[in-house]
């Protein structure tokens, strides 16, 4: 149980375009889901924390406009990186909270590449 | 606040050797502690936590983790390593339990196994 999937698990996109990136709690509602950026052979960055039908609170540095996040149910988040750059090439990752299990469960991640 | 601080970017270790990544963490508050594994290319997976029962946690593929407070650490160990535990493994800290769910991660430790 407890899974979590992404899609898709690989994208190019050229610059200047924006790429949706899906955060899926298959077998569970999530009360809160996370978003994650991780640089090569660096740690996870928490970028912003969203909660279903609020707005998401972002970490300082994270410019809001550039990194829109929907939070539409208990089970999806969406993760939209608007007029990609190739600075924004990364690794991002999602998790999710399962409501008092005190663990958060990841997705495998979504490797983009801005070209 | 909160923080978590791995000793050793790197850490090579023969097969069948013991192996111990080492965390140290920072917390205001009694914290939970985390220790995740991640394969090239992939999500995280836990191995195990500490939500304040036994501060010998075990946890999957043979690993294990003391917390001791009086140290502020939590290394992780594992008697006899196995070529499969080559990843990269990350210490993770929260306050889940007094409602901040936000997982703090350490700059991670490379574990290479010598045949």
């Amino acid at each position: 149980g407890a899974v979590v999937s992404q899609h898709p698990s690989r994208v190019i996109c050229k610059s200047g375009t924006s790429v949706k990136i899906e955060c899926r709690s298959l077998d569970f509602q999530a009360t809160t889901m996370f978003w994650y950026r991780q640089f090569p052979k660096q740690s996870l960055m928490l970028m912003a924390t969203s909660n279903e039908g609020s707005k998401a609170t972002y970490e300082q540095g994270v410019e809001k406009d550039k990194f829109l996040i929907n939070h539409a149910s208990l089970t999806l988040s969406t993760l939209t990186v608007t007029s990609a750059h190739p600075e924004d090439s990364s690794f991002y990752i999602c998790s999710a909270n399962l409501a008092g299990v005190f663990e958060q469960y990841f997705g495998p991640g979504t490797r983009l590449t801005v070209t | 606040a909160q923080s978590v601080t791995q000793l050793g970017s790197h850490v090579s270790v023969s097969e069948g050797a013991l192996v111990l990544l080492r965390c140290n963490y920072s917390s205001s508050v009694p914290p939970y502690l985390f220790w995740y594994v991640q394969y090239p290319n992939q999500g995280l997976q836990l191995l195990l936590k500490y939500t304040s029962a036994a501060t010998l946690v075990k946890g999957i593929n043979g690993f294990e983790a003391e917390f001791k407070k009086s140290e502020t650490s939590f290394h992780l160990t594992k008697p006899s390593a196995h070529m499969s535990d080559a990843a990269e493994y990350f210490c993770a800290v929260s306050q889940m339990n007094f409602g901040n769910e936000k997982l703090t991660f350490g700059t991670g430790t490379r574990l290479t196994i010598i045949p």
